[in-house]
C-alpha cells in the first residue's frame, strides 16, 4: 500500500498560522474517519496530535486543529510557536487486512 | 501516566532473529489493542503489525508477513514482537504504541534494530 502524501516541507513565523496537508485516496483518508495526525520532534518519539480527523487528544493545544475534504486532510496549526517545530506525520485507516497507511511526513520550520 | 518501555533491540546478521519487548505501565493493559510501527534512519513511520486486547485479531504489514509474529502476554502486561529472517531493509527504530483499533494513543521511546553484516 502506497504511503499518504504530504508536503515535504512547510514553513510560517512566530505567530502565523500554517496548514499541512495529506492527500489519499477514497480506499484511506476518504473513506474513514480514522485519521490521525503525530509530532515527532529529532529523537523522540511520536504523539498523538488529532484523531477521528478532528478530536484533540487531552492536553493538546487547541492550536491544533484537523479536518477532512474529500480525499484529503488537514493539520492546521495557529499562532505558531518555536517548539511547533517537529515532523508531522498523517495516519489513516486503509483495509481490514492492512489497517494502517502513514503520510511520507512534514518537516514544520518555524522561522 | 501511561508508560511503554521497549527493549530487545541489538545488531543482528540478515537472516537471524531477534525478539522485542515492550513493558506496559499505569493501564489496564488488556483492554487496548497495541501495536508495532518501525521508522528506518532519517525516513518515515510504516506501521508493523496490530494484536487486539484479547490477542484473537492479528494483522500485519505486507513487508513482515510470514517473518513477523506479534504476541502478548495480559498477565505480565507485555507485548512481543517476534522478528526472523531479518533483512537489511529491516533496520529501524521499532515503538511500541498503544492502539491500532482507531488511533496510536501512546508510544514507547524505541528500540534500535540494526541488521548488516
Amino acid at each position: 500500500q502506497s504511503a499518504l502524501t504530504q508536503p515535504a516541507s512547510v514553513s510560517g513565523s512566530p505567530g502565523q498560522s500554517i496548514t499541512i496537508s495529506c492527500t489519499g485516496t477514497s480506499s484511506d483518508v476518504g473513506g474513514y474517519k480514522d485519521v490521525s495526525w503525530y509530532q515527532q520532534h529529532p529523537g523522540k518519539a511520536p504523539k498523538l496530535m488529532i484523531y477521528d480527523v478532528s478530536n484533540r487528544p487531552s492536553g493538546v493545544s487547541n492550536r491544533f486543529s484537523g479536518s477532512k475534504s474529500g480525499n484529503t486532510a488537514s493539520l492546521t496549526i495557529s499562532g505558531l510557536q518555536a517548539e511547533d517545530e517537529a515532523d508531522y506525520y498523517c495516519s489513516s485507516h486503509i483495509s481490514i487486512n492492512t489497517p494502517w497507511v502513514f503520510g511520507g511526513g512534514t518537516k514544520l520550520t518555524v522561522l | 501516566q501511561v508508560q511503554l518501555v521497549e527493549s530487545g533491540g541489538g545488531l543482528v546478521k540478515p537472516g537471524e532473529s531477534l525478539r522485542l519487548s515492550c513493558a506496559a505501565s499505569r493501564f489496564t493493559f488488556s483492554d487496548y489493542y497495541m501495536s508495532w510501527i518501525r521508522q528506518a534512519p532519517g525516513k518515515g513511520l510504516e506501521w508493523v503489525s496490530s494484536i487486539s486486547g484479547s490477542g484473537s485479531t492479528i494483522k500485519y504489514a505486507d513487508s513482515v508477513k510470514g517473518r513477523f509474529t506479534i504476541s502478548r502476554d495480559n498477565a505480565k502486561s507485555s507485548l512481543f514482537l517476534q522478528m526472523n529472517s531479518l533483512r537489511a531493509e529491516d533496520t529501524a527504530v521499532y515503538y511500541c504504541a498503544r492502539g491500532g483499533f482507531s488511533r496510536f494513543e501512546e508510544w514507547g521511546q524505541g528500540t534500535l534494530v540494526t541488521v548488516s553484516s
